[in-house]
């Protein structure tokens, strides 16, 4: 099973409108992170967010974590065309090194 | 340039084969994992290892098997005893506390 469930599985806007996307998780975790998939590619590291961090910003992107509801969302503001891609959560459980990723959000942004 | 690299690209395999799948870095990363993704899917987790000779399953390790016999490579191999193995396979490698992890490109396996 899956640690990661991102909410929605899909999401469509016009650029330079704001994209949000949540994640939820069941267990203690140390860190949460967020991913960034182009299409038949591989992942590519976005930000990580500490279990006692509560808001992280990196350019455009602002993520949040509320470990009191096990959950997290990116921002991405003013949305560009090139932010077209999949974007997934991934956590490393407080009991070891082990990265479990959620299943994603697609995200296209119309110019 | 430091980067993690998978091959091949692409992989074709009749029924009944095995097929290794080659993943290196040379990032000096401690740990290495393996997922597998079908379409429109997330990322599910075959194999991970934290240290050379050291590998633990995981949440879908049944007809895989993997060996960590130098830090810098972590080969997969799907065995004929998997039985859906058409997917997407990612390698990924980290420090060893798993706070930024870099994929290589991916090999894409189809059973012919």
């Amino acid at each position: 099973s899956q640690q990661g469930e991102e909410d929605p599985q899909a999401l469509s806007i016009q650029e330079g409108e704001n994209a949000t996307m949540n994640c939820s998780y069941k267990t203690s975790i140390n860190n949460l992170q967020w991913y960034r998939q182009n299409s038949g590619r591989g992942l590519v590291h976005l930000i990580l967010i500490r279990s006692n961090e509560r808001e992280k910003h990196s350019g455009r992107l602002r993520v949040t974590l509320d470990t009191s509801k096990k959950s997290s969302s990116l921002l991405i503001t003013a949305s560009r065309a090139a932010d077209t891609a999949s974007y997934f959560c991934a956590t490393e459980a407080a009991a070891g090194n082990k990265l479990t990723f959620g299943g994603g959000t697609r995200v296209l942004v119309k110019p | 340039d430091g980067g993690i690299t998978q091959s091949p690209k692409y992989l074709f395999r009749k029924e009944g084969q095995n097929v290794t799948l080659s993943c290196e870095q040379n990032l000096n990363h401690d740990a290495m994992y393996w997922y597998r993704q079908d379409p429109g899917q997330g990322l599910r987790l075959i194999y991970y290892s934290q240290i050379v000779n050291d590998f633990q399953k995981g949440d879908i390790a049944e007809g895989y098997s993997v060996s960590r016999e130098k830090k810098e490579s972590f080969p997969l191999t799907v065995t004929s005893a998997q039985k859906n193995p058409t997917a997407f396979y990612l390698c990924a490698s980290s420090t060893d506390r798993a706070l930024e992890a870099f994929f290589g490109q991916g090999t894409r396996l189809t059973v012919v």
